[in-house]
């Protein structure tokens, strides 16, 4: 079965650093993954995905991320973070194979400090 | 603004009592489906409609059921109600019969059960 793993619960950075989150999934082939963002009160905005092709990908709002096959990766990268990107943020797999759910990690809040 | 509509935008009720959680698709796709967010299990999926027919099921309650009515809307009704039905429940649609293409969430109904 696929499975979704954010180990960073919590993350906070200043404004202006750069960003990281870290994402690893469980599935025997290439499956679909995706990175959404919830602001407090609002539902899930996606933020990118990867389904093949360049294992880079550029998102909105200036985030992008990097499938690493071998590292079973998806993790997900600003260059420069505003106080507006503040927010949860989830990865998610999907695969044909196994339905047509997505599988959620737990989420990282991420804090941005001035 | 995702074009998926969810009414109400909160609801508290009291154990033992239904409610009906309501979900508008973007114009133009056929598939609804419905997850549940709550603290200890995160985001959940429940259940897929696609064009009016049940297409996948998650891990939905036997006191949970769903529809998809021929005007697409979709309609999730949870009865029997106990605490810890207490969470967010989103409702995402897409054009296909499969989430991993892309999948767009509404705002979510906060349901409160006291």
């Amino acid at each position: 079965a696929q499975s979704v793993t954010q180990p960073d619960i919590h993350i906070t950075v200043s404004e202006g650093a750069s960003l990281e989150l870290r994402c690893n999934y469980s599935y025997g082939a290439t499956p679909y993954l995706f990175w959404y963002v919830q602001s407090p009160g609002q539902g899930l905005q996606l933020l990118l995905k990867y389904f093949s092709g360049d294992t880079l990908v550029q998102g909105i709002k200036g985030f992008e991320a990097e499938f690493k096959r071998s590292q079973s990766s998806f993790n997900l990268r600003k260059p420069s973070v505003h106080w507006s990107d503040a927010a949860e943020y989830f990865c998610a797999v999907g695969a044909k194979e196994y339905g047509n759910k997505l599988v959620f990690g737990a989420g990282t809040i991420l804090r941005v400090k001035s | 603004d995702s074009g998926v509509t969810q009414t109400p935008k909160h609801l508290i009720t009291a154990t033992g009592q239904r409610v009906t959680l309501r979900c508008s698709p973007r114009s133009g796709d056929l598939s609804v489906y419905w997850y549940q967010q709550s603290l200890d299990q995160g985001l959940q999926f429940l259940i897929q409609y696609y064009n009016g027919e049940e297409r996948a099921k998650g891990n939905i309650l036997e006191r949970f059921s769903a529809q998809q009515f021929p005007d697409l809307h979709s309609e999730l009704n949870l009865s029997s109600l106990e605490l810890g039905d207490s969470a967010l429940y989103f409702c995402a649609s897409s054009v296909g019969a499969v989430s991993v293409t892309e999948a767009f969430f509404g705002q979510g109904t906060r349901l409160t059960v006291v």
